[in-house]
């Protein structure tokens, strides 16, 4: 099946920094996700995103699919930016989301 | 407010004691999701349904049922034969299946805790 790796996986910075979030993936997928998870559990869907490039605010995404990879940038962090970013991939005919084990994000004031 | 609702927020068991997490959806999803978190740890999946009546086993299906008797909802069974139940207990809910072509939602979760 197919692996997802995220790095790195821990990053503390200051408040204000900007920061890169990498997902790698070792098949062709048609469904690739970013998701953050905040210190209280709370998981929210960022970017639905198999291809292309994707801005929401201080946020952004880009796939490269024929590469494999996808990477989440975050502008001007926060405090609030603080918790486990999530990618999460899936495939064609198979209906299961495949996750990687995440970037925790430490955002010092 | 469309959304997802999980109740409650924590629950506690004794050990040897089914129970039953509630999961409600009114964004009309078609289909719905439960996800197991371990502490420190990624997601795994438990059970899919993607329409009604009908559901399919994740990663880690042993020890827990599930029922889809309506689109809004998919309340999930922890049950005495899952040896370690104690978990935090997600459900999602997506307008296809697979979050395939719309994005996976998210409940706020279940804490349960068996002793």
């Amino acid at each position: 099946g197919i692996q997802v790796e995220q790095s790195p996986p821990d990053l503390i910075l200051q408040e204000g920094a900007n920061s890169t979030l990498r997902c790698n993936f070792s098949d062709s997928v048609n469904n690739l996700q970013w998701f953050h998870q905040n210190p209280w559990g709370q998981l929210i869907n960022l970017f639905y995103i198999p291809s292309g490039t994707k801005q929401n605010g201080r946020l952004s995404a880009t796939t490269v699919a024929t590469e494999r990879y996808s990477l989440l940038y975050i502008s001007s962090s926060q405090t609030t930016d603080s918790g486990v970013y999530f990618c999460a991939v899936g495939s064609r005919g198979n209906y299961q989301l495949i996750w990687g084990a995440g970037t925790k994000l430490i955002i010092k004031p | 407010d469309g959304g997802i609702t999980q109740s409650p927020k924590y629950l506690f068991r004794k050990e040897g004691q089914n129970v039953t997490l509630s999961c409600e959806q009114n964004l009309n999803h078609d289909a719905m999701y439960w996800y197991r978190q371990d502490p420190g740890q990624g997601l795994r999946l438990i059970y899919y349904s993607q329409i009604v009546n009908d559901f399919q086993k994740g990663d880690i299906a042993e020890g827990y049922s599930v029922s889809r008797e309506k689109k809004e909802s998919f309340p999930l069974t922890v049950t005495s034969a899952q040896k370690n139940p104690t978990a935090f207990y997600l459900c999602a809910s997506s307008i296809g299946p697979g979050g395939v072509g719309s994005p996976l939602h998210f409940g706020n979760g279940t804490r349960l805790t068996v002793t």
